[in-house]
């Protein structure tokens, strides 16, 4: 595609559910990233994958977080039994090779999760 | 662990006119790169400019530069002839060593005054 889609925009959960949010990143892209933002921070980093397979999963808050990429293109980040601390944007992002600092991550425009 | 500093929460300028975004951070590594990237209203972050360390000259994109300074570990974006569509959130971001992920400062309102 021609950049990283990301859905739905909003979501809005009542506290204990479970959402999955999708991103799609640009086509042929290998290395494909979550970040967590909270209002008015930088985004923090949850996890990274190359190509299916989950390399870092460092900043995943808890065990309630999980990520996937089962065929090394989308990718969904699944949050259980949600919390208020939960509501934040969650931005992907997405780049041509592996990690590295001269690859370029391209973002998505984010899920805004709400958890009531 | 690498940290990334943006101190000032909120600037301001006038269209046609220049501003400098400041960015300061810490790494024990040798070999990295520094970013900087624009978040509108949208949320979808923009690279601005990029910086490799090992690069002794600084980056330029069109109306954006930037002054790195290695030995203070500082990294300020430069913005000439402020437009309109500059105003924005900026984040100044780190990538360095074995992490495979980039490390965003709190980031940077800035207004642009028609």
């Amino acid at each position: 595609g021609a950049g990283v889609s990301q859905s739905p925009r909003y979501k809005v959960a009542k506290r204990g559910q479970d959402v999955a949010l999708r991103c799609d990143p640009i086509s042929g892209h290998v290395s494909l990233f979550w970040y967590q933002q909270a209002l008015g921070q930088g985004p923090e980093f949850l996890t990274y994958f190359q190509n299916e397979a989950q390399l870092d999963k460092s900043g995943l808050p808890s065990d309630r977080f999980f990520a996937e990429r089962p065929e090394g293109s989308v990718s969904t980040l699944k949050i259980q039994r949600t919390q208020q601390e939960d509501s934040a944007v969650y931005l992907c992002a997405s780049s041509l090779g592996a990690s590295a600092g001269g690859n370029i991550q391209y973002f998505g425009a984010g899920t805004r999760l709400s958890v009531l | 662990a690498q940290t990334v500093t943006q101190s000032q929460p909120e600037m301001s300028v006038q269209e046609a006119e220049t501003v400098t975004l400041s960015c300061t951070y810490d790494t024990s590594e040798s070999d990295y790169y520094l970013f900087w990237y624009k978040q509108p209203p949208s949320r979808q972050m923009i690279l601005v400019i990029r910086q490799e360390a090992y690069k002794q000259q600084n980056a330029t994109e069109n109306r954006f530069s930037v002054n790195f300074q290695k030995a203070a570990k500082s990294f300020s974006l430069k913005i000439s002839d402020s437009q309109l569509g500059d105003a924005a959130m900026y984040f100044c971001a780190y990538w360095g060593g074995a992490n495979s992920k980039l490390t965003f400062g709190k980031g940077i309102t800035l207004s642009v005054r028609p």
